[in-house]
């Protein structure tokens, strides 16, 4: 079956703008998390959806933002982009988002803020 | 809130030698814990996961994992590494915070497999 599918994989932008990411999780599964990794800060936790309801959220501030749809597809968005926001965004995906549950991991979209 | 130290950033050792890469996470009553690999301009990829039952764990391409509850560990071991083993390994803890499992992952080690 298909995997994880993150787009776009690349993507530049200017300090200020704003950004959509999407993620089309494994069929069936109906959890997405979205993980920002840098190399000094390593995989940060951003949120989680569940059946098109943010269930968890980790310490990013307001700019981050994301949605579910009923298809189970995510999309994130970061406002105002800020040269800080550079780096790789990956996608997971489970069946419920339960901790015993394997998450399948994106290729992740570089983001490069200019 | 759960912490995960992955002691070493990098990890160099030769073809078809050992290797042992080192996790510790803070203490929690209830924990899943979980390595990943991540080549290079890839996602993670699951290689093994701790849920119950027996402390040894065994995953994908020859790695192994011993949970130890008085220690709070899970170092990820192989016995003969190649050359294709190099990447990125990330230790990861699940813990129930607010009913529902949040993973907070280690910095990560790169394991560097040199011929």
């Amino acid at each position: 079956k298909a995997g994880v599918t993150q787009t776009p994989r690349y993507l530049i932008k200017t300090r200020g703008q704003q950004v959509t990411l999407s993620c089309s999780p494994i069929s069936g599964h109906r959890s997405v998390s979205w993980y920002q990794q840098t190399p000094g800060q390593g995989l940060q936790f951003l949120f989680e959806y569940f059946s098109e309801t943010q269930r968890n959220k980790g310490n990013f501030p307001g700019r981050f933002s994301g949605r579910q749809f009923s298809n189970s597809r995510s999309e994130m968005n970061v406002s105002t982009l800020e040269l800080g926001d550079s780096a790789l965004y990956l996608c997971a995906s489970s069946l419920d988002g339960g901790g015993h549950t394997e998450a399948f991991f994106g290729q992740g979209t570089r983001l490069t803020v200019v | 809130a759960q912490s995960v130290t992955q002691l070493d950033s990098q990890v160099p050792v030769f073809e078809e030698a050992p290797v042992e890469l080192r996790c510790n996470y803070s203490s929690s009553v209830s924990v899943y814990l979980f390595w990943y690999v991540q080549y290079p301009n890839q996602g993670l990829q699951l290689l093994l996961k701790y849920l119950s039952g027996s402390t040894l764990v065994k995953g994908i391409n020859g790695f192994e994992a011993e949970f130890n509850k008085s220690q709070t560990s899970f170092h990820l071991r192989k016995p003969s590494v190649h050359i294709s083993d190099t990447a990125e390994y990330f230790c990861a803890v699940s813990d129930k915070s607010g009913g529902s499992y949040i993973p907070t992952f280690g910095r990560g080690t790169s394991l560097i497999v040199h011929p």
